[in-house]
């Protein structure tokens, strides 16, 4: 069965930068696309950032373009986010996703995800 | 941006069938996908691809999805159905999107 760790998270200040990662086990890792998904307390759902199984193709959302970066290492079952100029408004909790079978591109499988607090 | 527009809360009986709607321009041409959040735990996927139920999901969960709606259906909720339910998507240029939520509760 799939598990996802994520780890890196924590306090930081306005304009600081974390480096989020996820370990993954239970599935070939480098067979599936990733994602990072968050949520702000007491909030909803929102997708962060996604990586192709190759790291051909990486996509992000208009809040966090530009100052987040998604990578992944295969050989290590290791997948990061580079979280760069964090604001108060990225505080939440960050889930690890691993994509469906298929061609979709969704998250099936979640972490526990690993909470960061933006603040001064 | 693109929206996913949900109604923010939903309550029902034990027994009676729950249905979460879903609204979005994509939706005619992206599936839909259906997550369950309960309080305190990560999401989990109750259906992919507007109808498939994912292995060890209820057959209680069923989705439709027809012209800008989506439709997550629990015929017969228990009250271990309570929880925060987000449909997922894409618009028209393959940006992901998960909706608004809805708060559902079963008393």
């Amino acid at each position: 069965e799939a598990l996802l760790v994520e780890s890196g998270g924590g306090f930081v200040q306005p304009g600081r930068s974390l480096r989020l990662s996820c370990a993954a086990s239970g599935f070939t890792f480098g067979d599936y696309a990733m994602h990072w998904v968050r949520q702000a307390p007491g909030k909803g759902l929102e997708w962060v950032s996604g990586i192709s199984w190759n790291s051909d193709t990486k996509g992000y959302a208009d809040s966090v373009k530009g100052r987040f970066r998604i990578s992944r290492d295969n050989a290590k079952n290791s997948l990061f986010l580079e979280m760069n100029s964090l604001r108060d408004d990225d505080t939440a909790l960050y889930y690890c996703a691993k994509n469906g079978r298929g061609t979709g591109t969704y998250p099936d499988y979640w972490g526990q995800g690993t909470l960061v607090i933006v603040s001064s | 941006s693109y929206e996913l527009t949900q109604p923010p809360s939903l309550s029902v009986s034990p027994g009676q069938t729950a249905r979460i709607t879903c609204s979005g321009d994509a939706l005619p041409k992206k599936y839909a996908y259906w997550y369950q959040q309960k309080s305190g735990q990560a999401p989990v996927l109750v259906i992919y691809e507007d109808t498939k139920r994912p292995s060890g999901i209820p057959e209680r969960f069923s989705g439709s999805s027809s012209g800008t709606m989506a439709t997550l259906t629990i015929s017969g909720a228990q009250v271990g159905d309570e929880a925060d339910y987000y449909c997922f998507s894409s618009d028209s240029s393959s940006n992901l999107f998960f909706g608004t939520g809805t708060k559902v509760t079963v008393l």
